[in-house]
């Protein structure tokens, strides 16, 4: 069965710091994954996704980059942290192709200070 | 503009009351509609979707959805809430036809169930 996989649970980061987030997917192979940032009361942002190794979408300009390395490998990654950036950030995934079921990671919670 | 609606932000029911959570979209064309729910901390589970077919869905721990075309709602019930039913609720829709498999989200309802 496919299982995915976030990391670091909670991350607490000073302004200006950096930031790696890190979702692997196992279970599967060649899927859509996507990066999301839930704010409190907003719903959920799509952020970047990506259909390939070394294809990445972005939908919002913002502070924050994405890649992927590998196939089932997806990173979030900010190079100066804002306070703005404070929020649970989620990975999901689905099977690529005519597949629109998203599953979900079970998030990072994210505070700048 | 393609939008999702969930108009209400918080529902209260009481265990064993029925419970119905609404959504509406605003699309070109009919696009695929989904449920997800979210408990504090956790990431978001499917619940149901509609692709086509009967415009009544089942899904998972007794919940069900009605599509209404001509009134652009996909409204998410379930006929007797248990304490354990107490999340938030996310209604989301899909472009049919590619583009990502990129899912558009609304806002969200949190339900709070008292007992």
């Amino acid at each position: 069965s496919q299982t995915i996989h976030q990391w670091p649970a909670t991350l607490v980061q000073p302004v200006g710091s950096p930031l790696s987030l890190e979702c692997t997917v196992e279970g599967t192979s060649n899927p859509n994954l996507y990066w999301y940032r839930q704010a409190a009361g907003r719903g959920l942002q799509l952020l970047f996704y990506s259909v390939g190794i070394g294809q990445i979408s972005s939908e919002v300009p913002q502070n924050l980059s994405a890649s992927r390395p590998q196939d089932r490998q997806f990173i979030l990654s900010s190079k100066k942290l804002l306070l703005s950036d404070s929020g649970f950030y989620l990975c999901a995934w689905i099977q690529g192709g005519g597949s629109y079921e998203q599953y979900f990671g079970p998030g990072t919670r994210l505070t700048v200070t | 503009a393609q939008s999702v609606t969930q108009p209400d932000i918080h529902i209260t029911v009481s265990e064993g009351a029925s419970l119905e959570l609404r959504c509406n979209y605003s699309y070109g064309a009919t696009p695929y509609l989904f449920w997800y729910v979210q408990s504090p901390g956790q990431g978001l589970q499917l619940l149901l979707k509609y692709f086509s077919g009967d415009t009544l869905v089942q899904g998972i721990k007794g919940f069900e959805a009605e599509f209404k075309r001509s009134q652009s709602s996909f409204n998410l019930r379930k006929p007797s809430v248990h304490w354990s039913d107490a999340a938030e609720y996310f209604c989301a829709v899909a472009p049919r036809g590619g583009g990502g498999n990129k899912l558009t989200f609304g806002t969200g309802t949190q339900l709070k169930v008292e007992l």
